[in-house]
């Protein structure tokens, strides 16, 4: 089965500046990548996600990118703000027409923003 | 407001004594899956449903029974809970890929259980 690797599992980083975290995955057939962003007392919530089609996407200050050879994606936080600091998780996912069979996610990231 | 409804949010149960855990969504998603979250593992699946009256075994489902009667409804049921199934449980929903909408997980706020 899929197996998605997450680093770091902590970081700090000031505010404004950017903070990077980067997941690997094992399985080839794996096409689709979201990102969650965790705050405390609550669920999950997705914040960008990208299909294997696609090299990156951006969303105001998030972007990801995906490099399918190498099968790693990362995500980019530029202009980091306090409301920033939460777990992130990396996950991945073999997904067709008919559903989806299961989401794996990495083991997370803390991340603090100093301020 | 479209959402994953969980409960209750906290559990506190002893060793051996059958308990549900109950997930409602609003957005008439054919996916649903349950979800624990331990320290350093992150989120593991425990069972998934793809549509009513079809579920199957997600990576952790030892101990664990869901049951998808509704569209709506997934609840999860720990027959006889152990120490071991201390956790925080997440339910999620999501459409299926190709219907035209949206693809993403909409997670519940929680529960946490705790075994004793």
């Amino acid at each position: 089965g899929e197996n998605v690797e997450q680093h770091p599992s902590t970081l700090s980083v000031q505010e404004g500046d950017s903070a990077v975290i980067k997941c690997t995955y094992s399985d080839s057939a794996s096409n689709y990548f979201p990102w969650y962003k965790q705050e405390l007392g609550k669920g999950p919530q997705l914040i960008i996600d990208i299909r294997s089609n696609v090299g990156e996407k951006k969303d105001q200050r998030i972007a990801v990118t995906l490099n399918k050879t190498a099968k790693h994606f990362s995500l980019h936080i530029t202009e980091t703000q306090p409301e920033d600091s939460a777990v992130y998780f990396c996950a991945a996912s073999l997904i067709s027409n008919f559903g989806n069979e299961k989401l794996t996610f990495g083991t997370g990231t803390r991340l603090t923003i100093i301020p | 407001e479209a959402q994953v409804t969980q409960n209750p949010r906290y559990l506190i149960t002893v060793t051996g004594k059958k308990l549900t855990v109950t997930c409602s969504q609003n957005m008439n998603h054919e996916y649903m899956s349950w979800y624990r979250q331990d320290p350093g593992l992150g989120l593991r699946q425990i069972y998934y449903s793809m549509n009513v009256e079809v579920t199957d075994k997600g990576d952790v489902p030892e101990g664990y029974k869901v049951s998808r009667k509704e569209k709506r409804n997934f609840p999860l049921i720990l027959e006889s809970p152990s120490p071991n199934q201390t956790s925080l449980y997440f339910c999620a929903s999501s459409p299926i890929p190709g219907t035209g909408k949206n693809y993403g997980y909409t997670f519940g706020s929680g529960t946490r259980l705790t075994v004793v």
